[in-house]
């Protein structure tokens, strides 16, 4: 079965800190790709970063950054130096083909 | 924009009324999705069209809702006979071919059945 988990629900921080969310995925699938999109108090659902299921390594764009392990199943994804602008929903996706599987995400605040 | 664009962007019914909620991908896109948000929820994904493909439609919750896609560009999604559990946002997004790539979304329809 495809599954995607984020176990935490809510997190708190004051700005400038660094916050990382944490992603697990299940997939029998040697294909597939994996997102981060952010939905802030607007609703609207924002593409932020994508990895393949190919190369397993650390990215960083800008402020965000992000660890693929596939030996554990993880995804997960850090803002550095976080900013109230940061606060928002953040979901991870998987997909495989054409379906892709959401987190139920995690809501983060980030405190002036 | 050249954004996903959906209408109503707010839609208030009665109990046991249909509803078409609509959905304008981005130009060229070919791969269209409609999803449901109940508040505070993660997305469920509700239904998939990809191209002039038959639409892969194992999200829909029950017969009460269809959608379909008119010449492979405007979607709508009609939900028959309201329930008061519809009551969700309703998010479209579409994408270019291929598994790479990643989902625009539109701002989507808050639906509230009264």
């Amino acid at each position: 079965a495809q599954k995607v988990t984020q176990a935490q629900t809510e997190i708190s921080v004051v700005e400038k800190e660094d916050v990382t969310l944490d992603c697990v995925y299940e997939t029998r699938d040697t294909t597939y790709y994996l997102f981060w999109y952010k939905q802030p108090p607007s609703g609207e659902l924002v593409f932020l970063i994508r990895q393949n299921s190919f190369d397993e390594q650390n990215e960083i764009s800008g402020r965000y950054s992000w660890n693929f392990q596939k030996s554990t199943s993880s995804f997960n994804f850090t803002i550095t130096a976080s900013q109230v602008v940061d606060s928002a929903v953040y979901f991870c996706a998987l997909k495989m083909g054409r379906r892709y599987i959401f987190g139920t995400g995690t809501r983060l605040k980030v405190l002036a | 924009g050249a954004g996903v664009s959906q209408s109503p962007s707010n839609k208030v019914t009665e109990k046991g009324k249909d509803v078409e909620l609509r959905c304008d991908p981005i130009s060229g896109h070919t791969a269209l999705y409609w999803y449901r948000q109940s508040l505070g929820q993660g997305l469920e994904f509700l239904i998939y069209f990809q191209g002039n493909s038959a639409p892969d439609k194992s999200g829909l919750p029950s017969d009460r809702f269809s959608a379909e896609r008119t010449g492979g560009s405007v979607s709508t999604l009609t939900i028959q006979r309201t329930q008061q559990e519809d009551s969700a946002v309703y998010l479209c997004a579409s994408s270019a071919s291929g598994v790479r790539y990643e989902q625009y979304f539109g701002p989507g329809t808050r639906l509230t059945v009264t």
